[in-house]
């Protein structure tokens, strides 16, 4: 799986859009993108993921760049629920890796913490 | 559907006991992770199973063992616990794109 880097911390005012940035610049043909974050000591959640088109769903929209080198992940109101870490993983997903028999495993480094303040 | 499941959500242990870990999904998942997250730091794979009858070791297998009799169970089995096994552990599922995690068993190892 490809390796990416994100900023350490990042603060947002609430109400406010959170643009969370990640690259990816090794990331190979079949890999997706995708954004989990944990709150706290939960599990992580997953938020979003994409292979080279734009996505949105009801939490946030991603936006991939055209060589795939990196993405953006987009809270577009923020609220203090959204305080969390936030990872940007690239796999394989398990749909594609099922003819091996094999699963691209989530790789999570340390992500980005994400401060909402009021 | 309930989801992922794990029991129990805290633990103590003293060194040298063992113990299991459950986790049970009720979607039907065929593939199923256990994750360990030391205080600060990020998940890192234990163990993984890719349906019934098949497991594989991750990252940090040593110490674990695990099981995958039925689709809808996947426990991580400790022998001998060891205090570098305080940790929280994190089950997880996929269906056939996204991974799912369960809430987490807090182990203490004194």
């Amino acid at each position: 799986d490809a390796k990416t880097t994100q900023p350490t911390s990042m603060d947002c005012a609430e109400g406010r859009a959170a643009n969370l940035p990640c690259n990816h610049s090794t990331i190979s043909g079949n890999e997706y993108v995708y954004w989990y974050r944990q709150i706290h000591s939960q599990g992580p959640q997953y938020i979003i993921h994409g292979l080279k088109n734009n996505e949105t769903n009801e939490m946030a929209s991603l936006i991939i760049t055209e060589d795939r080198k990196s993405s953006t992940l987009i809270l577009p109101h923020a609220t203090l629920r959204d305080t969390a870490v936030y990872y940007c993983i690239v796999r394989v997903p398990e749909a594609r890796s099922i003819n091996t028999g094999t699963a691209s495993k989530l790789t999570f480094g340390t992500g980005t913490r994400l401060q909402v303040m009021l | 559907n309930a989801g992922v499941t794990q029991t129990p959500k805290f633990r103590i242990l003293k060194i040298g006991q063992s113990m299991t870990l459950q986790c049970t999904q009720d979607m039907n998942h065929n593939y199923m992770y256990w994750y360990r997250q030391d205080p600060g730091m990020g998940l890192k794979l234990i163990y993984y199973s890719v349906g019934a009858g098949i497991t594989d070791k991750g990252e940090v297998p040593n110490g674990y063992n695990v099981s995958r009799s039925t689709t809808e169970d996947f426990p991580l089995r400790l022998e001998l616990a060891a205090p570098s096994q305080t940790s929280v552990y994190f089950c997880a599922s996929s269906p056939r794109d996204r991974v799912d995690f369960g809430p987490g068993t807090r182990l203490l190892v004194l």
